[in-house]
């Protein structure tokens, strides 16, 4: 069975970089997917950030593309993302997902999830 | 970018009712690509629906998806107490993905 493990710094300092990686395990990330990152503020809604294929197609939500990197590792069956320059708006839940095929498919397979605070 | 808008922000209602769930897009959604999700606290969103009709894998037929265009709704038949939970409606036929504020379904 498919799953995503969220991992990573759970407390950031403003204007530094954000790091997460997701392990996937009982699966290859080197399959025709696409896998993505969506974060959700404490107590608020769900926002996408990006998603990736293992060939290295992207696609980013245009209100952090210029902060975001996603990339894959496919020797390690890891998917990565830094965002620069945090905030306290940063402080979110952010999930590892795996969309249900192509990016025209919804985020079907979800990590638990791993709380990152922006804080001095 | 398409803006999801849903309705009511919180629905109260009792076991064994209907449920109808509003989401309005500010544009059409390309090929009624919309999913519904349910998340429940502490946990990760788990997708129910997926365009906008077809019911994810396990998920009860009390559950169902209807709307094309701008128009969509998420209809649970009969309530169970497990399906109190916040609901979220999603579009991913145009980038950026984009997520509806939610609905927070909570037992009268």
């Amino acid at each position: 069975q498919l799953q995503l493990q969220e991992s990573g710094p759970g407390l950031v300092k403003p204007s530094e970089t954000l790091s997460l990686t997701c392990t996937v395990s009982g699966g290859s990330i080197s399959t025709n997917y696409y896998w993505g990152w969506i974060r959700q503020p404490p107590g608020k809604g769900l926002e996408w950030i990006g998603s990736i294929h293992y060939s290295g197609n992207t696609y980013f939500n245009p209100s952090l593309k210029s902060r975001v990197t996603i990339s894959v590792d496919t020797s390690k069956n890891q998917i990565s993302l830094k965002l620069t320059s945090v905030t306290a708006a940063d402080t979110s839940m952010y999930y590892c997902t795996r969309h249900l095929t192509t990016m025209l498919t919804p985020p079907w397979y979800w990590g638990q999830g791993t709380l990152v605070t922006v804080s001095s | 970018e398409i803006v999801l808008t849903q309705s009511p922000a919180t629905l109260s209602l009792s076991p064994g009712e209907r449920a109808s769930l509003s989401c309005g897009a500010s544009q059409t959604v390309f090929s009624s690509y919309l999913a519904w999700y349910q998340q429940k606290p502490g946990l990760a969103p788990s997708l129910l629906i997926y365009d906008a009709s077809n019911r994810a894998i396990g998920i009860p037929d009390r559950f169902s998806g209807s709307g094309s265009g701008t128009d969509f709704t998420l209809t649970i038949s009969r309530l169970e107490p497990e399906d109190f939970a916040v609901y979220y409606c999603q579009q991913y036929g145009t980038s950026p993905i984009t997520f509806g504020q939610g609905t927070r379904l909570e037992i009268k």
